[in-house]
């Protein structure tokens, strides 16, 4: 079976850092991808990590640990367009893309 | 076609009735795929296709659910006998290859209501 766990909301401040945490447990592992999806929109890719360690993306980071089955997706000095749903999703290579039912941010002023 | 584009938009059905939504993957995308989005919860994974072949369907809730993609790209997802319950956005996504190590990129997605 796959499970993949994230948060279901979270709430942070304008300008502030947050880190949302998804843990994973696969058949199989090729991949781990974030997608950011504002209320009412499509999905749209931030980011993919198949090797462990940090990737840097701007103002957005994703660090993998394939041992632990574990990710995190690192959002820096917040801006209120940041508000949406974040959502973790894996490539067990047995079912490709598979997501989580990801984590809800409401930024703040 | 610039991106992956979905129709209808908007579907209302009545229980029992039959529905069919369309995807348009962007040309020369190898895979797509299928999923059926709650308000409020992730993507579920219904389907994925490589080319024309159907190399997963272990998504498909019931045998009222159907996907085909005869010719490798536009796809059709049908649900025969709608039930309340299927009431939900059902998304379409394509990539360029044949595994998703690379984006992947989503149709804006088909709102389905059956009253």
């Amino acid at each position: 079976g796959q499970n993949i766990d994230q948060p279901t909301e979270m709430t942070a401040t304008e300008g502030a850092i947050v880190q949302i945490n998804c843990t994973y447990q696969t058949s199989g592992f090729n991949g781990l991808f974030w997608y950011q999806q504002h209320a009412g929109e499509a999905p749209t890719f931030l980011s993919y990590n198949v090797l462990d360690g940090l990737e840097e993306k701007g103002r957005f980071s994703s660090f993998l640990s394939r041992s632990k089955g574990y990710s995190y997706l690192l959002l820096k000095e917040l801006q209120m367009k940041d508000s949406a749903s974040y959502l973790c999703a894996v490539n067990s290579g047995n079912t490709p893309l598979v997501f989580g039912k990801g984590t809800r941010l409401s930024v703040i002023a | 076609g610039a991106g992956v584009s979905q129709s209808p938009r908007y579907k209302v059905a009545k229980r029992g009735q039959d529905v069919a939504l369309r995807c348009d993957p962007i040309s020369g995308h190898v895979s797509l795929f299928w999923y059926q989005q709650a308000l409020g919860q992730g993507p579920e994974f219904l389907t994925y296709f490589q080319n024309e072949a159907q190399l997963d369907k272990s998504g498909l809730p019931s045998d009222r659910f159907f996907a085909e993609r005869p010719e490798g790209s536009v796809s059709t997802l049908k649900i025969q006998r709608t039930q309340q319950e299927d009431s939900a956005v059902y998304l379409c996504a394509s990539l360029l290859g044949g595994s998703p190590n690379t984006e992947a990129f989503f149709g804006q997605g088909t709102r389905l209501t059956v009253v």
